[in-house]
């Protein structure tokens, strides 16, 4: 079945070092969209990809979507405390329609 | 507006029971998707719905079936409780339109004894 592989599982860091998540999908994705999960909390939407190619920031995040539209990453540069959290990647194989399937997501420390 | 309603919150039932989770979508969604969370499977896709039809189902037994109303609520039935059903049952609201990102409720932490 469709699958979308995500890793690091789990990744800690000196505040001030950057990160990156990246995500592999089975199949060709129609976008791609990136969620952080607080501790306790519910995944909330961060943002999404849809062209093959495409690079988005947001402030010290860096989201990138293959030119396949098969794989994604995340990087975070000179992470703080605050980044800390789960990120998850989930991918739509059609566009039209609520189903995402999720990477198993990567857990983020940060140290101060 | 308002966001995501779950409830309950919390529940603990017993082997073999049944249980009712309830989400209320954002006001004008009409697309409810639902996902199961466990610590080593990660968010598993459950089932949408749209207009009150299912549009999309995982991987997942008859036990678990649901539905929506006409106001988009939607409600989620888990049948014959196993101790493996133990999970944060999450639902997503979305608008319906492609493209569109989810909206999660805080989720049922359903724990079965």
């Amino acid at each position: 079945g469709q699958q979308v592989m995500q890793i690091p599982q789990y990744q800690h860091v000196q505040e001030g070092e950057d990160f990156t998540t990246y995500c592999n999908s089975s199949t060709t994705l129609s976008n791609i969209q990136w969620y952080k999960q607080r501790p306790g909390g519910h995944p909330v939407f961060l943002i999404q990809l849809v062209k093959s190619g495409e690079v988005k920031k947001q402030k010290r995040l860096t989201f990138q979507f293959g030119e396949a539209k098969k794989n994604s990453s995340l990087h975070i540069t000179a992470t703080q405390t605050t980044d800390v959290g789960t990120y998850f990647c989930a991918g739509k194989v059609s566009g039209n329609t609520g189903k995402l399937i999720f990477g198993q997501g990567t857990t983020l420390q940060v140290k101060p | 507006k308002a966001g995501v309603t779950q409830t309950p919150r919390y529940l603990i039932k017993t082997r073999g029971q049944q249980v009712t989770l309830s989400c209320s979508p954002i006001s004008g969604h009409r697309s409810v998707s639902w996902y199961q969370q466990t610590p080593g499977q990660g968010l598993q896709f459950l089932f949408e719905y749209f207009s009150e039809t299912q549009r999309n189902k995982g991987n997942f037994p008859g036990r678990f079936s649901g539905r929506q109303f006409s106001n988009s609520r939607s409600e989620m039935n888990v049948s014959t409780l196993e101790l493996g059903d133990s999970a944060l049952y999450l639902c997503a609201s979305m608008a319906g339109q492609p493209n569109t990102e989810a909206f999660f409720g805080q989720g049922t932490r359903l724990t079965v004894v």
